[in-house]
């Protein structure tokens, strides 16, 4: 399996608060996701990385930031969270050709926001 | 906007039955598609990495296809077992920019 760990795997907190999720690789792979994943909607792209301190938009950022001082983290921050933040996170990485191309998954965070 | 669908949403068959998962995408302008197998409460696990200039792919009992042309892949499974149950979803990453689309998947069991 690909060097990727999530932390924390469970999460519980308040509507309001700040809330960060971190994904660590051993893979030195340059690209890395956040998606979420929720039923009836699927897994949809949070924000991602293209290298250290670059970062991008995916299609439901609103909400959430994210940074990336290291090669190896990548951290998601919601800054003040929402009962619709409430979801499954998944971190994933990937490498810049061929077959390392493939997507590597964590084994995902459940956020619960009360 | 690249829109990627699976149908059916579910599937029961018998063990040792061989089938066929579709996945079909809009946009025909794809850099690569993947599919991806994920069992409950798990991550994602990648299967199959197609790039856009070759036909399929093979992984022991496992072979996926793409036709860009008609915007479909297929993922056939051979022989299935009860250890194959699981979720099948695929996504395509267009060439423009990083992101990949997922289908909804299609959830999958191999009965005994």
């Amino acid at each position: 399996d690909a060097g990727i760990t999530q932390s924390p795997r469970h999460k519980v907190t308040e509507t309001g608060t700040p809330v960060t999720l971190r994904c660590h690789q051993t893979e030195n792979h340059r690209y890395m996701y956040w998606y979420r994943q929720d039923p009836g909607h699927g897994l949809r792209l949070i924000h991602y990385s293209y290298g250290v301190k670059d970062t991008d938009k995916g299609e439901v950022s609103d909400g959430y930031s994210v940074s990336r001082s290291k090669t190896e983290d990548f951290l998601l921050t919601l800054e003040s969270a929402t009962s619709s933040q409430t979801s499954v996170y998944f971190c994933a990485i990937s490498g810049s050709s061929g077959d390392n191309e493939k997507l590597f998954f964590g084994s995902g965070t459940q956020l619960s926001v009360l | 906007k690249q829109e990627v669908t699976q149908i059916p949403a579910a599937l029961s068959v018998p063990e040792g039955e061989n089938l066929v998962l579709n996945c079909s995408f809009t946009d025909s302008a794809i850099y690569n598609l993947q599919w991806f197998r994920q069992d409950p409460g798990k991550g994602l696990t990648s299967l199959l990495l197609i790039q856009s200039s070759q036909r399929e792919q093979t992984s022991g009992r496992l072979n996926a296809s793409l036709d860009k042309s008609s915007g479909r892949s297929t993922l056939y499974i051979a022989a299935s077992q009860p250890g194959d149950s699981a979720t099948y979803l695929c996504a395509a990453k267009n060439n423009a920019g990083n992101m990949l689309t997922f289908g909804g998947g299609t959830r999958l069991m191999v009965k005994p």
